[in-house]
């Protein structure tokens, strides 16, 4: 089956800083990503939706010079959260649409997430 | 926008069975999901309806209505390890997911 993975799986920040995560396809290409974020006990809200070779789509109310999305390949999509702030520790999540799963085009396989901790 | 409701938290026994709602209004239809999600990872799809009707996989079971906006999750037999978070999500073109059903079971 469809596999995303992610990259770090948990990283700690200084307040300020950027950081950055990666989400891959592993064994198949994916021409939209997207990417999600979750706070404790609530359910995922999606942030944007990456296009590969195009400028993400971004939902209301998401600073997209805050949450900066690269979509540089059909395999990859980066997400950097510049100049973190505690508030922005949370659960962030990746997913790509496949054409292999049991609802075609429409299915999204999710990555492991990432926990952000902004200290 | 979208509204997709599902109860916050449900308790059942081991071996019972136990049924989750989730409604919804949303300006577009292409499909409802289900996931489980266990805490500090990522969901996993268990379901999908596009047309009305029961689905049935194993232990779990999804039923969807079109016209009512209704769909269910039903989970039989229910094991320890089915404690955990499950999402309803309607799809148009993009994934819009309901707050999620915290499932206890106990034994």
């Amino acid at each position: 089956g469809a596999v995303v993975s992610q990259h770090p799986s948990r990283v700690i920040c200084k307040s300020g800083t950027s950081v950055k995560i990666e989400c891959r396809s592993l064994d198949f290409q994916a021409t939209t990503m997207f990417w999600y974020r979750q706070f404790p006990k609530k359910s995922l809200m999606l942030m944007a939706t990456s296009n590969e070779g195009s400028k993400a789509t971004y939902e209301q109310g998401v600073e997209k010079d805050k949450f900066l999305i690269n979509h540089a390949s059909l395999t990859l999509s980066t997400l950097t959260v510049t100049s973190a702030h505690p508030e922005d520790s949370s659960f962030y999540i990746c997913s790509a649409n496949s054409m292999e799963g049991l609802a075609g085009a429409y299915e999204q396989y999710f990555g492991p997430g990432t926990r952000l901790t902004v200290t | 926008g979208q509204n997709i409701d599902q109860p916050t938290e449900m308790t059942a026994t081991e071996g019972a069975i136990v049924q989750i709602n989730c409604t919804y209004q949303t300006s577009g239809f292409n499909g409802l999901f289900w996931y489980q999600q266990h805490a500090g990872e990522a969901p996993t799809f268990l379901s999908y309806n596009v047309l009305d009707g029961l689905e049935e996989k194993g232990r779990f079971s999804s039923f969807l209505s079109r016209s009512k906006g209704y769909s269910y999750l039903l989970l039989k037999e229910l094991q320890m390890k089915d404690s955990a978070s499950y999402l309803c999500a309607v799809n148009d073109y993009k994934l819009s997911f309901g707050a999620g059903t915290t499932v206890t079971v106990r034994a």
